[in-house]
């Protein structure tokens, strides 16, 4: 198995622009997370889904973040418009329950500028 | 807000020399893991201990659980370059996969 695969591997952006983060799960796997991890804050769960349903997004920092799963193999986190401040790692995990190991991907390193 | 919070928040040792991180929570928890993560990859899981359990062993490592202290520890011992990585202890507070990481130990291992 490929594991969890995140695109890009890094992301650099102007402050204002729409950035898309993509992640395919490990195949069969049933929960996808979301996670941000910056120097400041840690890791930070954001969203995440259960067979494609997003389950709990109260990590969501603003409206500006948004995220979809639109099958089993594919979920993009979306942030528009980008700030600096959104600067950060961003990886997506996931799951097969009842195992409750985590599965990371490499994550994608986002710079705002 | 973290959950979990480890000490040290670095660590150097030689090689072939244990190395003991802890991990403090705040809330009552359904089982307590840790992951490493080696610089610039994801987290990777290392071992998972159930509230009612006190001590787990894989290979290497040793994890310990005092749920009265709300504690846990974890030993790697005869450590090699190899361990070199930042650990993190995550608690699953309410049995729904979500985890709550701490800041993380980062171990250097020195040859």
């Amino acid at each position: 198995d490929a594991g969890v695969i995140q695109s890009p591997r890094h992301e650099v952006t102007e402050m204002g622009q729409e950035v898309t983060l993509r992640c395919k799960p490990i195949s069969g796997h049933d929960y996808l997370f979301w996670y941000r991890q910056t120097m400041m804050r840690g890791l930070e769960l954001l969203i995440y889904f259960n067979n494609n349903v997003p389950i709990d997004d109260s990590g969501m920092p603003e409206d500006r973040f948004s995220a979809k799963m639109p099958n089993a193999s594919f979920s993009t986190l979306k942030i528009q418009p980008s700030e600096p401040r959104d600067s950060a790692v961003y990886f997506c995990a996931s799951l097969q329950g009842p195992n409750e190991k985590l599965f990371f991907g490499s994550g994608t390193q986002l710079s705002v500028l | 807000s973290q959950q979990g919070e480890e000490d040290p928040q670095a660590l150097s040792i030689q090689e072939g020399e244990n190395a003991t991180m802890n991990c403090s929570y705040k809330t009552s928890i359904n089982n307590l893991q840790w992951y490493r993560q080696n610089s610039g990859r994801g987290l990777v899981h290392l071992i998972l201990i159930r509230s009612n359990e006190r001590e787990k062993h894989s290979g290497r490592l040793r994890v310990t659980l005092d749920t009265s202290k709300k504690s846990s520890s974890l030993l790697i011992t005869a450590s090699r370059a190899a361990d070199t990585a930042s650990y993190f202890c995550a608690t699953d507070v309410s049995n729904d996969y979500k985890l709550s990481f701490g800041a993380g130990t980062t171990v250097t291992v020195r040859a």
